[in-house]
């Protein structure tokens, strides 16, 4: 079955370090893939996504690629801020969107 | 506009009594999935209705839980008899299409 595995955390990171989360994925079929982000408080929000491979998805900064080679759409961004400490989750779904998987999330702290 | 809501936030209730929760999605969006999310993991999928159709309950643990969606908007997700291993976090979501936007999530405790 599908399934998406992460790095886990917690990851600590001085300000404008650079960021790597890890995240594979198995799917049967041609899934697409998110990051969602969740902070302290508050609900899950989209983060970026990539429907097909090779895409690269964007957004604050933050950037993944989808590599059907390696089965992968890591997390990355060049220079984190304290902001961004929150809890990130790798997710899936295939193409009728019906069933999602997540990852059981990775969490940042980012320290001044 | 107005996102996901959940109602209640918080729920306590005692082993053995039935909870409703309800979900009120974002207005005009087609599907709306349940999640159950334990502290320090993913969501877990449970329920997925696309209008008031109900097109997939793979995810529901047992009988104790059902869902449903009368009119294509509102949700409720009821749990039988609860039990200690049912208390986590449970989350709506809603969508157009492949974006899911989340509510806040009612944390159940059940004692």
């Amino acid at each position: 079955g599908d399934s998406v595995t992460q790095m886990e955390g917690p990851v600590t990171l001085s300000e404008e370090a650079f960021l790597t989360i890890n995240c594979t994925y198995t799917a049967t079929g041609y899934p697409s893939l998110f990051w969602y982000v969740q902070y302290p408080g508050e609900g899950l929000q989209l983060l970026l996504k990539a429907t097909k491979a090779d895409d690269k998805g964007s957004n604050k900064g933050f950037e993944a690629t989808y590599r059907k080679e390696t089965t992968s759409f890591h997390l990355e961004k060049g220079s984190v801020q304290v902001s961004d400490s929150a809890v990130y989750f790798c997710a899936l779904t295939e193409n009728n969107f019906n069933k999602f998987y997540f990852g059981s999330g990775t969490k940042l702290n980012v320290k001044p | 506009g107005a996102g996901v809501s959940q109602s209640p936030r918080y729920k306590v209730t005692k082993r053995g009594q039935d909870v409703a929760l309800r979900c009120d999605p974002i207005s005009g969006h087609v599907s709306l999935y349940w999640y159950r999310q334990a502290l320090g993991q993913g969501p877990e999928f449970l329920t997925y209705f696309n209008y008031e159709a109900q097109q997939d309950k793979s995810g529901l643990p047992n009988d104790r839980f059902s869902a449903e969606r009368p009119e294509g908007s509102i949700s409720t997700l009821t749990i039988q008899r609860t039990e200690q291993r049912d208390s986590a976090m449970y989350r709506c979501a809603s969508s157009l299409e492949e974006t899911q936007y989340f509510g806040p999530g009612t944390r159940l405790l059940v004692l």
